[in-house]
């Protein structure tokens, strides 16, 4: 079984739709969960992170994590064009600083 | 913060030869790391890199086909040697000052 496992998607909503990204992770340890969006032809950037439970605002971004289900979301809200790249959950990897990914979710958000 | 410069951004190459790709960070860090991003794959982890030091590789993953050097706190290279199809792949850099940071990726194809 995978660290962190991520619906690749792809995903495509239309422009001012609420998105939902989910992934689901094994190791019950994790305290730290991030989301990274990667655009094409680019590396993976920080957009957020949380630690343990609960939520994370930012702007339009809200991260959620259910340690109970082990179930990590991202929601993002009022969805703009600029909004499409691929979205990637992570977490620590037992080795130290390096990250465990999921597959990533391809969102397009048309106009 | 970190700012990594990475290269080539893209390369097609001939199976059986090697291709040395160069990463470049705008500080000092301690370690680096060498990521591969295959099609439809999450980002995994080939090796940990510390100046003055082996790299350290990750299960499936092995030096003689992916040397690495660490001559410096600023610079790394990963070499993909004997290359083959399978090794068509986005290679990433990062590195973790407070987060991880990454490379814009150089995107191999072998043919």
């Amino acid at each position: 079984q995978k660290e962190v496992e991520q619906d690749p998607g792809p995903l495509s909503v239309p422009e001012g739709a609420i998105v939902s990204l989910n992934c689901t992770y094994s190791n019950s340890a994790f305290q730290y969960f991030m989301w990274y969006r990667q655009y094409s032809r680019k590396g993976p950037e920080l957009l957020m992170y949380t630690y343990s439970s609960g939520n994370k605002e930012d702007g339009r971004f809200t991260a959620q994590v259910d340690k109970s289900s082990k179930y990590i979301s991202l929601f993002i809200r009022d969805s703009q064009p600029s909004d499409s790249a691929t979205y990637l959950c992570a977490t620590p990897s037992n080795s130290g600083y390096a990250l465990n990914f999921g597959k990533g979710t391809s969102l397009l958000v048309t106009p | 913060s970190a700012v990594i410069s990475q290269k080539p951004s893209r390369d097609i190459c001939q199976r059986g030869t090697s291709l040395t790709i160069q990463c470049q960070v705008d500080s000092q860090v301690t370690m680096m790391f060498w990521y591969r991003q295959q099609p439809g794959q999450s980002l995994t982890l080939i090796a940990t890199a510390n100046q003055g030091s082996e790299a350290t590789y990750e299960s499936g993953f092995v030096i003689d086909k992916f040397p690495i050097s660490r001559p410096n706190l600023t610079f790394s290279t990963l070499t993909v040697s004997n290359m083959s199809p399978e090794d068509s792949s986005i290679y990433l850099c990062s590195v973790v000052t407070g987060q991880a940071f990454f490379g814009q990726g150089t995107r191999l194809t072998v043919v």
